[in-house]
């Protein structure tokens, strides 16, 4: 079956600019997840989505961020006034529900904040 | 907070030869999970090996392997016979329950022909 999709695959903006970054899980899988990888700080988890249960926003780095998934399906990642530091790619990652499960990843979004 | 720690920002190793990679973790819980994730330059996350930390048996896939010790909080990935695909960025990665992964920093591993 289909894998994590994400779109678009790359994207640059202007600083302040927003942006919305897309996740497409695989079907079925009832946990999202995002994380960003950036040069300077590695991989770091944003945000966890469970079902229908409140999102683990916890590691969300700023109230610039923002993140929704509708339906229990596909998710919205928004950064509002994109600064050069949000430089990164963002990663989606999905999984079944269960401790056991494996997070499937997709290929990223390449943000570039000029 | 859990922690996870790879010290070897790069390894290179000829073709066919063995490699290890090395991974220690930090954490006060009893129960988790452990994950070896290999990123090509495709930035795809591959899931290599996970071990499942109330397992003693160390985790075989084909030529991967790890080397648990719980104790220590040591998570090393033994790769056997190392292939030119093998050639890319390994994370190691730690996860309590359904929860989020916590990474380490990477290790670039090249394979020389």
């Amino acid at each position: 079956g289909a894998g994590v999709s994400q779109s678009p695959s790359n994207k640059v903006t202007e600083k302040g600019k927003d942006v919305e970054l897309r996740c497409d899980p695989i079907s079925g899988h009832t946990a999202l997840y995002w994380y960003r990888q950036s040069l300077g700080q590695g991989l770091e988890f944003l945000i966890y989505f469970q079902g229908n249960s409140a999102p683990d926003k916890s590691g969300l780095p700023s109230d610039r961020f923002s993140a929704e998934r509708t339906g229990g399906s596909v998710s919205t990642l928004t950064i509002q006034r994109t600064q050069q530091e949000d430089s990164a790619v963002y990663l989606c990652a999905s999984s079944t529900t269960g401790v056991m499960e494996t997070q499937y990843f997709g290929p990223g979004t390449r943000l570039l904040v000029l | 907070a859990q922690t996870v720690t790879q010290s070897q920002p790069e390894m290179s190793v000829q073709e066919a030869e063995t490699v290890t990679l090395s991974c220690t973790y930090d954490t006060s819980e009893s129960d988790y999970y452990l994950f070896w994730y290999k990123q090509p330059p495709s930035r795809q996350m591959i899931l290599v090996i996970r071990q499942e930390a109330y397992k003693q048996q160390n985790a075989t896939e084909n030529r991967f392997s790890v080397n648990f010790q719980k104790a220590a909080k040591s998570f090393s990935l033994k790769i056997s016979d190392s292939q030119l695909g093998d050639a890319a960025m390994y994370f190691c990665a730690y996860r309590k329950g359904a929860q989020k992964l916590v990474f380490g920093q990477g290790t670039r591993l090249t394979i020389n022909p």
